[in-house]
């Protein structure tokens, strides 16, 4: 069974720094894009970016190049969306999701990130 | 960039009733990379429709896409209690990809 489980909530502060994990498992994890889509509270799905664990390959969308960091460990099947300097504006539910062609066939069950002061 | 817009923003019908979703690109889509996604509340989205029109594994026959181009449709035949959500269009034709900013169904 695929099953894409991502780390739990996170509350933190402006200006800090956060990692937040997605473990993938029951499928070849070197084999499939990994992405990463932004829904912040009651809004609408914003896709991030996309890595090729296999070779890391990564893409970002203009709207967050620069804003966050995507990377992969595929020794542990594991894929990562990193901060270096948290925002108020931050704060929004992230989704991990496998991409076959480009459409999500998987989705994690989501990472609530608070940033508050 | 495309941008997708989605119409009506939101859709008050009954159960039974026929759903027509729309989707517009602000370009042309290549090969017909769209799909639609369906999301509940606390839920993250699933996968209803890819290819613009080829089902999802599991996915129920009273769901189907269409359209090419610029212009796509979600059809939900019968409208069942399961189905009041709100409903997503992705393209994945060209970087970035993209969503649409969604359309509530909701019972009328």
């Amino acid at each position: 069974e695929v099953q894409l489980v991502q780390s739990g909530a996170e509350v933190k502060k402006p200006g800090e720094s956060l990692k937040i994990s997605c473990k993938g498992s029951g499928y070849s994890f070197t084999s499939y894009w990994i992405g990463w889509v932004r829904q912040m509270p009651g809004k609408g799905l914003e896709w991030m970016g996309i890595i090729y664990p296999g070779d890391s390959d990564t893409r970002y969308s203009p709207s967050f190049q620069g804003q966050v960091t995507i990377s992969a460990d595929k020794s542990i099947s594991t894929a990562y969306l990193q901060w270096s300097s948290l925002k108020a504006s931050d704060t929004a539910m992230y989704y991990c999701a496998r991409h076959v062609v480009g459409e999500v066939d998987y989705w994690g069950q989501g990472t609530l990130v608070t940033v508050s002061s | 960039e495309i941008v997708l817009t989605q119409s009506p923003g939101t859709l008050s019908l009954s159960p039974g009733e026929r759903a027509t979703l729309s989707c517009r690109a602000s370009q042309s889509v290549s090969s017909s990379y769209l799909a639609w996604y369906q999301q509940k509340p606390g839920q993250a989205p699933r996968l209803l429709i890819y290819g613009a029109s080829s089902r999802a594994t599991g996915i129920p026959d009273r769901f189907s896409g269409s359209g090419s181009g610029t212009d796509f449709t979600l059809t939900i035949s019968r409208l069942e209690p399961e189905d009041f959500a709100v409903y997503y269009c992705q393209q994945y034709g060209s970087s970035p990809m993209t969503f649409g900013q969604g359309t509530k169904v909701e019972i009328k």
